[in-house]
């Protein structure tokens, strides 16, 4: 069974930098097509897009976020994490990580974690 | 956005509702769908513009065109209600859409 558990500070200042970590469990970062991307949704909003990492150590990511973003892994732990710098209040929302089986073949994101409420604030 | 999507549908339970996502990187992406009700995360509906994942009830189907793609609801039922987001599945970019509320009533 897949499961994926974000965990991560919910209160964060203005400027600061916000670290995500994804636990992921039922299978290894390493085995071939899967891959694991960070999405974020302001409350209320729609689902935003933002990293991705692959089996291959690949990373991917938004072209309007990327000089803010660093997705990496550690398959020591099985964990992927996030780092977003420069932190503003519209940065606020949940940030899911999800995982998908065959990401070289397009097959979409099968298995999301329960998400992770960050709210920026001074 | 860089995709297209009406804000809203409504259908009675038992019809069938459409939602289409438009897009210039539809052309040359796969789409997934993604259904999410208030308070939880998101679920695969669709991928690879047809796909049904193990699990999702076959009243849901996925069709592609051009630069369009379309969730299909046959015979919606209640629990159908939702949002439901559509995504372009680039090389290196997985754009969402700005979703679709979906209301059976």
């Amino acid at each position: 069974q897949v499961t994926l558990r974000e965990s991560g500070p919910a209160l964060m200042k203005p400027t600061q930098t916000l670290t995500v970590t994804c636990d992921v469990s039922g299978f290894s970062l390493t085995t071939s097509g899967f891959c694991v991307s960070w999405i974020r949704q302001p409350p209320g909003k729609a689902l935003e897009w933002l990293a991705r990492i692959d089996w291959d150590n690949e990373e991917y990511y938004s072209a309007s976020l990327k000089t803010r973003l660093k997705i990496s892994r550690d398959t020591s732990r099985n964990q992927v994490v996030l780092t977003m710098t420069n932190l503003d209040h519209v940065d606020t929302g949940t940030f899911y990580c999800a995982a998908g089986r065959a990401c070289i073949a397009s097959a979409g994101l099968d298995y999301w974690g329960q998400g992770a409420l960050v709210t920026v604030s001074s | 956005h860089e995709l297209a999507q009406p804000p809203s549908v409504s259908v009675s339970p038992g019809q069938t509702v459409t939602v289409t996502c438009s897009g210039d990187s539809l052309r040359e992406s796969y789409a997934c769908w993604y259904q999410q009700k208030p308070g939880q995360s998101p679920v695969m509906v669709i991928y690879q513009d047809t796909k049904r994942p193990s699990g999702i009830p076959d009243r849901f189907s996925g069709s592609a065109s051009g630069n369009t793609a379309t969730l299909t609801i046959t015979g919606a039922q209640p629990i159908d209600d939702a949002d439901y987001y559509c995504q372009a599945w680039d090389i290196r970019s997985h754009v969402f859409g700005p979703g679709t509320k979906v209301t059976v009533l």
